[in-house]
C-alpha cells in the first residue's frame, strides 16, 4: 500500500467550471507533486508543494494553482477547464532521495 | 530540459519469449533511472530504479550512459506481466519525474 489518497476518484465537469482535487500523502511524506496524464501519453509533471509553499513548476498554465497544509496534504485547482484539461491527475509523494509513490489518481473529464 | 523516449507504444510477446522495452534518454547531468508499472486499473507503481540495481518479478535494466539508454530486460515473460510500462528519470538535485509516454507490454499465451 503507497499510501497516497487521492479523492474524488472521477468527476466530470462542464467547460469553463472550477475542480478542485485533493490528495494526501503517506505519513511522513512532506513533499507533494501533481501531474497530469492525458490518454496515450506519460504523467507530465504540473507543480510540486513542500513546505507549503510552491517549489517547482512545469509547463502549465495559471489556471493550475495548487496549495498545501500543514498535515501536508495538497489540493489542486484548476479554474476555466477546457476540454482539452480531461485527463487523469495523479498525486505524487516523497521527496529528494526517497521513492516516489503515486496515488490512483482522478479522472477528469471536461464536457 | 530533460527528455525520455520510449519508442515501442506497444510490444506484443508470447509467453516465455524475451522481452525487451527500451528507453532512451537525455540529459545533460547525472541522472537517475527508474521504470513504473501500470497494471489494468491499478496505481502507478515502481518496478526498479537504476542504482539498486536489483531484479524485481524477473525484470533487469541497467543504465547504459554511453548509449544514454535504460532498457527493460526479462528473459521469459510471462502473462501477468502485461501492463503499461514507463520508464522516468529524475534529475539531480530534484525530486520530479520526467515520464517517457510508455509502452504497453501485451504477452500472450
Amino acid at each position: 500500500d503507497a499510501g497516497v489518497t487521492q479523492s474524488p476518484t472521477h468527476l466530470i465537469k462542464t467547460r469553463g467550471q472550477q475542480v478542485t482535487l485533493r490528495c494526501s500523502p503517506k505519513s511522513g511524506h512532506d513533499t507533494v507533486s501533481w501531474y497530469q496524464q492525458a490518454l496515450g501519453q506519460g504523467p507530465q509533471f504540473i507543480f510540486q508543494y513542500y513546505e507549503e509553499e510552491e517549489r517547482q513548476r512545469g509547463n502549465f498554465p495559471d489556471r493550475f494553482s495548487g496549495h498545501q497544509f500543514p498535515n501536508y496534504s495538497s489540493e489542486l485547482n484548476v479554474n476555466a477547464l477546457l476540454l482539452g484539461d480531461s485527463a487523469l491527475y495523479l498525486c505524487a509523494a516523497g521527496g529528494s532521495g526517497n521513492t516516489i509513490y503515486f496515488g490512483e489518481g482522478s479522472w477528469l473529464t471536461v464536457v | 530540459a530533460q527528455r525520455v523516449t520510449q519508442p515501442e507504444k506497444l510490444l506484443s510477446v508470447f509467453k516465455g519469449a524475451p522481452v525487451e522495452l527500451k528507453c532512451n534518454y537525455s540529459y545533460s547531468g547525472s541522472p537517475e533511472l527508474f521504470w513504473y508499472v501500470q497494471y489494468s486499473r491499478q496505481r502507478l507503481q515502481l518496478l526498479l530504479r537504476h542504482i539498486s540495481r536489483e531484479s524485481i518479478k524477473g525484470f533487469t535494466a541497467d543504465l547504459n550512459k554511453g548509449e544514454t539508454s535504460f532498457h527493460l530486460k526479462k528473459p521469459f515473460a510471462q502473462e501477468e506481466d502485461s501492463a503499461m510500462y514507463y520508464c522516468a528519470l529524475r534529475a539531480e538535485g530534484y525530486s520530479t519525474l520526467t515520464f517517457g509516454k510508455g509502452t504497453m507490454l501485451l504477452v500472450s499465451p
